[in-house]
């Protein structure tokens, strides 16, 4: 079973970036896709990004293209996503998943624990 | 890009069934996938391909997927099932392709 463990909560002032980082655990890391989730308080689930590390290939969500970046290091297992020019309402919990497709539709089995970032000034 | 609709609240007896719909156009066309979120805990897959069950979820857990509309059985409910549940679905033809349904909070009265 996939263990995801994700860096832990940040703060930022609005315009500056933020990496957070999302470790795997029990399973072939280049197997599965890695997705990216965020939950604004009280808000529901938005998908952000996805990567699949073993060819390296990249799919954003049109609202955050060329603020974020999704990268995967496979010596240690480990996706990394990059926003950038950070705005109040980035403010959120947000959440790495492992993405499958068994019969042709993917969907996030596997779910890192979250980590908070907070737009502040 | 692809629009799923789901009722904001369910509230429903203990040892009752409760019924979560998530709509869309020709939903029936795609494979539709639940998830179950408590409160200030990350979400659980627990219905995929509209009416499969990952390994430890519960039988009372059950789904299916015809028309405009996909349901989330939850049968005798217990206490531990009140959470944010969430369908989710793949649109490939989209350039926004993961689309969550807006989620329905379950209450165990």
């Amino acid at each position: 079973q996939v263990q995801l463990v994700q860096s832990g909560a940040e703060e930022r002032q609005p315009g500056s970036s933020v990496k957070v980082s999302c470790k795997a655990s029990g399973g072939t890391f280049s197997s599965f896709s890695i997705g990216w989730v965020r939950q604004a308080p009280g808000q529901g689930l938005e998908w952000t990004g996805r990567i699949s590390p073993i060819t390296g290939m990249t799919n954003y969500a049109q609202k955050f293209q060329g603020r974020v970046t999704i990268i995967a290091d496979k010596s240690t297992s480990t996706a990394y996503m990059e926003l950038r020019r950070l705005r109040f309402e980035d403010t959120a919990v947000y959440y790495c998943a492992t993405m499958s497709n068994t019969r042709g539709s993917y969907y996030f089995d596997y779910w890192g624990q979250g980590t908070l970032v907070t737009v502040s000034s | 890009s692809y629009v799923v609709t789901q009722p904001p609240s369910v509230s429903v007896a203990p040892g009752k069934t409760a019924s979560l719909t998530c709509g869309g156009d020709n939903i029936g066309g795609k494979s539709v996938h639940w998830y179950q979120q408590k409160a200030g805990q990350a979400p659980v897959l627990v219905i995929y391909y509209d009416s499969d069950r990952p390994s430890g979820i519960p039988e009372r857990f059950s789904g299916s997927n015809s028309g405009n509309t996909a349901t989330l059985t939850i049968s005798r409910v217990e206490a531990g099932d009140e959470a944010d549940y969430y369908c989710q679905v793949w649109d490939s033809s989209s350039d926004h392709p993961y689309v969550f349904g807006t989620g329905t909070k379950v209450t165990v009265l």
